[in-house]
C-alpha cells in the first residue's frame, strides 16, 4: 500500500487561508469516507483535527475544515495563526481493511 | 477523557525483540480497537496494524507480517505490541491510538532505539 500523496510544504501569512491536498486512489480515499487529518508539533503525538472527511472533534477550531472530491481529500486552514505551524498528515481506510497515511505536509506561517 | 499511557523508552540490539505496552483509561477498553503507528526519526507516520479489543482479531501491515504481534489484556485495559528480529531501521517512536477506521486519542509515544 503506497502512502497518500501530500505536498511537502505549504506556507501562508497570518490570517490567510491555506489548503493541503491528499491524493490517493479509489481503493482508499476515493472509496471510503474514512479520511482523517492529524496535526503534529515537533516531539509531540499527532492530534486528530478532522475525521470522516469533514467532521471536527470537540474542541477543534472551526478554522479547520475538510472535504473530498474523487480520490483527493483536502484540509483547509482559514485565518492562519502562528500556532498552526506544524506537520499535517492525512490518513484513509483502505479496501484491504488497513490504514494508510499521507506523506506529510509541513505548514509554515510566514 | 480518554487517555493512553505507554511504557518507557527501550534500547535493543539488532536481532532482539521489544514489547511496548499501552494502558487505556477514561473509557470502556473493549469498545474501541487499538491501532499501532510508528515514526522513524525525521520521517512520516507508518501504520503498523490494529487489534480488536473485543475479540482479539488483528490486521498487520504486510511489510511487518511475521515480525509483529499485537495482543491485549482486557483485565488491565492494556494493549501490547511486540516486534521481533529488530533491525536498525526499526528505530522509531511507536504510538498506540484508539480506534481503527478513525483514530482519535493517541499515546505519548515510546522511543525504541536499535543499536549495537
Amino acid at each position: 500500500q503506497s502512502a497518500l500523496t501530500q505536498p511537502a510544504s505549504v506556507s501562508g501569512s497570518p490570517g490567510q487561508s491555506i489548503t493541503i491536498s491528499c491524493t490517493g486512489t479509489s481503493s482508499d480515499v476515493g472509496g471510503y469516507n474514512y479520511v482523517s487529518w492529524y496535526q503534529q508539533h515537533p516531539g509531540k503525538a499527532p492530534k486528530l483535527m478532522i475525521y470522516d472527511v469533514s467532521n471536527r472533534p470537540s474542541g477543534i477550531s472551526n478554522r479547520f475544515s475538510g472535504s473530498k472530491s474523487g480520490n483527493t481529500a483536502s484540509l483547509t486552514i482559514s485565518g492562519l495563526q502562528a500556532e498552526d505551524e506544524a506537520d499535517y498528515y492525512c490518513s484513509s481506510y483502505t479496501s484491504s481493511s488497513t490504514q494508510v497515511f499521507g506523506t506529510g505536509t509541513k505548514v509554515t506561517v510566514l | 477523557q480518554a487517555q493512553l499511557v505507554q511504557s518507557g523508552a527501550e534500547v535493543k540490539e539488532p536481532g532482539a525483540s521489544v514489547k511496548v505496552s499501552c494502558t487505556a483509561s477514561g473509557y470502556t477498553f473493549t469498545s474501541y480497537s487499538i491501532t499501532w503507528v510508528r515514526q522513524a526519526p525525521g520521517q512520516g507516520l507508518e501504520w503498523m496494524g490494529w487489534i480488536s479489543t473485543n475479540n482479539g482479531n488483528t490486521k498487520y501491515a504486510q511489510r511487518l507480517q511475521g515480525r509483529v504481534t499485537m495482543t491485549t489484556d482486557t483485565s488491565t485495559s492494556t494493549a501490547y505490541m511486540e516486534l521481533r528480529s529488530l533491525r536498525s531501521d526499526d528505530t522509531a517512536v511507536y504510538y498506540c491510538a484508539r480506534g481503527a477506521k478513525r483514530v482519535d486519542y493517541w499515546g505519548q509515544g515510546t522511543l525504541v532505539t536499535v543499536s549495537s
